[in-house]
């Protein structure tokens, strides 16, 4: 079965660290990109960035509201991306989904919810 | 940046036809997008992906009286038959590759209502 499972949610301070897993099953996970996107409560979709595959030197990306502050990571002999986040902010709240990127969003995972609050 | 605008709401009757709308920026107005429905406490599921000419490709399942379509600026996915549920919330979203740069943009979302 295709799948995505993220994990490593929670409640954390302002100011704090968490790092979210997404662990694949079921497809190539070491040829595709993968994407985090997040999701505030009520809200619309925000991405927040992407990692290549080896093929493409495992290159990055992220959105302007999480530059310099999260990480994207990868470990093909787990089948598994990571999303570190350092510096968060009360704004960083909300719902994250790991996804596939191939051409489209093809495979989403459950999410994972994060709370920045003090 | 491309900017996607999309109404927040949409509500039409059981059985009927809708068309949810998505505008690309002026200066994107040739842009693909892409369609993504949520429904409830749900994560969101791949629709279809909207050519500037109209030009559509579906998602897997994705059931025939979904269709696309494009004028302008604007961005279409219309419902035949609407069905129960249908009801979720709609995003488009758009891929790019800007001076190297590689994002991701998304609308606000459209919520629509099945009455």
């Amino acid at each position: 079965e295709v799948q995505l499972v993220e994990s490593g949610g929670g409640l954390v301070q302002p100011g704090g660290s968490l790092k979210l897993s997404c662990a694949a099953s079921g497809f190539t996970f070491s040829g595709s990109a993968m994407d985090w996107v997040r999701q505030a409560s009520g809200k619309g979709l925000e991405w927040v960035g992407r990692i290549r595959s080896k093929a493409n030197n495992y290159a990055t990306a992220y959105g302007a509201s999480v530059k310099g502050r999260f990480t994207i990571s990868r470990d093909d002999s787990k089948n598994t991306a990571y999303l570190q986040m350092n510096s968060l902010k009360t704004e960083d709240t909300a719902v994250y989904y790991c996804t596939r990127r191939e051409g489209t969003f093809d495979i989403w995972g459950q999410g994972t919810m994060v709370t920045v609050s003090s | 940046l491309p900017v996607l605008t999309q109404p927040p709401s949409a509500s039409a009757l059981l059985g009927a036809s809708i068309k949810l709308t998505c505008t690309l920026s002026s200066e994107h107005s040739t842009y693909t997008i892409e369609w993504y429905q949520q429904r409830p406490g749900r994560s969101p599921q791949y629709i279809m992906k909207v050519e500037s000419d109209g030009s559509h490709s579906k998602g897997d399942g994705i059931p025939d009286r979904f269709m696309g379509s494009s004028s302008g600026a604007d961005r279409y996915l219309t419902f035949s038959n609407l069905q129960s549920d249908d009801e979720a919330d709609y995003h488009c979203g758009e891929s790019h590759t800007i001076n190297g740069q590689v994002g991701v943009v998304f609308g606000g979302g459209t919520k629509l209502t099945v009455l």
